[in-house]
């Protein structure tokens, strides 16, 4: 019973360089959300996919793109990585309608 | 724009202690309002929600208080423990909008022994 995973757990990037953050979720959820968290920024929505085929810009979209691969797997794309990138990203999945977010462990980015 | 706010950002609790942490929103289509407990190296996990049809939730030593004509809703951690130490983060949304949270800052609490 797996719930949200996340891969790469910890990424380095130089300034520049592309990457894919993973997310699969096994609970059977319809919703899937990216967040990036910063000290004292909170939890700030990149994108989320209210359902499959479906995806839309949250809080903070800029510099990221995503794709909803099929039911259990939402990506997460940084085509030129910038330092203002480096955070700690979550991936989160949820019911449709208003139910508890279950959230990934994270990925730890940093960029230099 | 931040239409959650989250205070303090840090908290110091003695064991046996009451901690408060308090969030004020904006919006007031706002209709469920969660709490979240993250513990370091974790993901954040819901740990009690509310809806505006009623003041106040208890589980267990876990409280959360509703003020709808304030727009402020509080978490109270009744007889605090070490094991309390995490970071918390209050969170509304509006079900009609699907089910996407607006995030506070998060409070960092630390109960010492």
């Amino acid at each position: 019973n797996a719930g949200v995973t996340q891969t790469p757990k910890f990424q380095v990037l130089k300034t520049g360089q592309s990457m894919t953050l993973q997310c699969a979720q096994d609970m059977n959820h319809n919703s899937m959300y990216w967040y990036r968290q910063d000290p004292g920024m909170g939890l700030r929505l990149i994108y989320y996919s209210a359902s499959e085929g479906t995806t839309d810009k949250g809080e903070v979209p800029n510099g990221y793109n995503v794709s909803r691969l099929n039911k259990r797997e939402f990506s997460l794309r940084l085509e030129s990585a910038a330092p203002s990138q480096t955070s700690v990203y979550f991936c989160a999945s949820s019911r449709t309608g208003t139910n508890g977010y279950t959230f990934g462990s994270g990925t730890r980015l940093t960029v230099v | 724009q931040q239409q959650v706010k989250q205070s303090p950002q840090s908290l110091i609790v003695q064991k046996g202690g009451i901690s408060i942490i308090n969030c004020a929103y904006e919006n007031t289509a706002f209709d469920y309002f969660p709490w979240y407990q993250q513990f370091p190296g974790k993901g954040p996990a819901l740990l009690i929600a509310i809806r505006p049809d009623v003041s106040e939730k208890k589980e267990g030593r876990f409280t959360i208080s509703f003020n709808k004509s304030a727009k402020q809703f509080s978490l109270h951690i009744m007889d605090s423990q070490p094991g309390d130490s995490a970071t918390y983060f209050c969170a509304a949304s509006k079900e009609t909008s699907g089910s996407r949270l607006t995030f506070g800052e998060g409070t960092q609490l630390t109960v010492n022994p």
